[in-house]
């Protein structure tokens, strides 16, 4: 059965602590997102690689956001330090070909 | 002006009813279309898929798209309680495998649409 896997799926943090989120991507595609969907501005592309690459992470504020693929079975996002304007729904999604991309259930940050 | 609108609804129809879902796009460089459904506290889950102009059925489902129009369109037939969901529209103007550019397979979304159908 494959799917796209995060974790974990529910955080809560103080403000200020570093946040990591994680994602194994549909074995094999080669293309991985990253998006945070939230109530005001819906689904926003954050981050994305090709073949581990990083291609575009203009939709991510650099001070204090950042996301790696350390191999092909996973890729991180990590915030530090949180704020609370961060809370939102941060999804993985995977892709090979065309423009179809898998999303997994995405992981819902709580910033207090 | 977003590059992809879409009218947020929400949207309430008896079961058997007929739904339309529409978006609208600026950037005549997309090429790709494909509509999602997201339950609640769902990841989106990919429901149909179209390459340019044209139609694509799927059982209940039609999607259309009018490049002419910047305009596309998700149809479900005979609809059912369990299609009550949040539906996007979602486009890219390149593909995964594609050769060339940064913006491989880039999906804009719509806002989504709030589908509820009732008994």
């Amino acid at each position: 059965d494959a799917r796209v896997t995060q974790t974990p799926r529910h955080k809560v943090t103080e403000m200020g602590q570093e946040v990591t989120m994680r994602c194994q991507p549909i074995l094999g595609h080669n293309t991985v997102f990253w998006y945070r969907q939230t109530m005001m501005q819906g689904l926003e592309l954050l981050a994305y690689f090709r073949n581990r690459a990083p291609l575009d992470d203009s939709g991510m504020p650099k001070d204090r956001f950042s996301a790696e693929m350390p191999d092909a079975t996973l890729a991180t996002l990590k915030i530090q330090p949180s704020e609370p304007r961060d809370s939102a729904v941060y999804f993985c999604a995977s892709g090979l070909k065309g423009a179809e991309a898998f999303f997994g259930q995405g992981t819902r940050l709580t910033v207090v | 002006q977003k590059e992809v609108e879409q009218d947020p609804g929400p949207l309430s129809v008896p079961e058997g009813a007929i739904v339309s879902l529409n978006c609208t796009y600026s950037n005549s460089a997309f090429q790709y279309f494909m509509w999602y459904r997201q339950y609640s506290r769902k990841g989106p889950e990919l429901l149909m898929y179209t390459y340019s102009s044209g139609n694509k059925e799927d059982g209940r489902f039609t999607a259309q798209v009018d490049k002419s129009s910047k305009y596309i369109s998700l149809f479900i037939r005979d609809s059912q309680p369990s299609d009550s969901a949040t539906y996007l529209c979602a486009m890219s103007a390149s593909a995964m495998g594609g050769a060339g550019g940064t913006s491989y397979g880039k999906l804009t979304f719509g806002q989504g649409t709030i589908l509820t159908v009732h008994p």
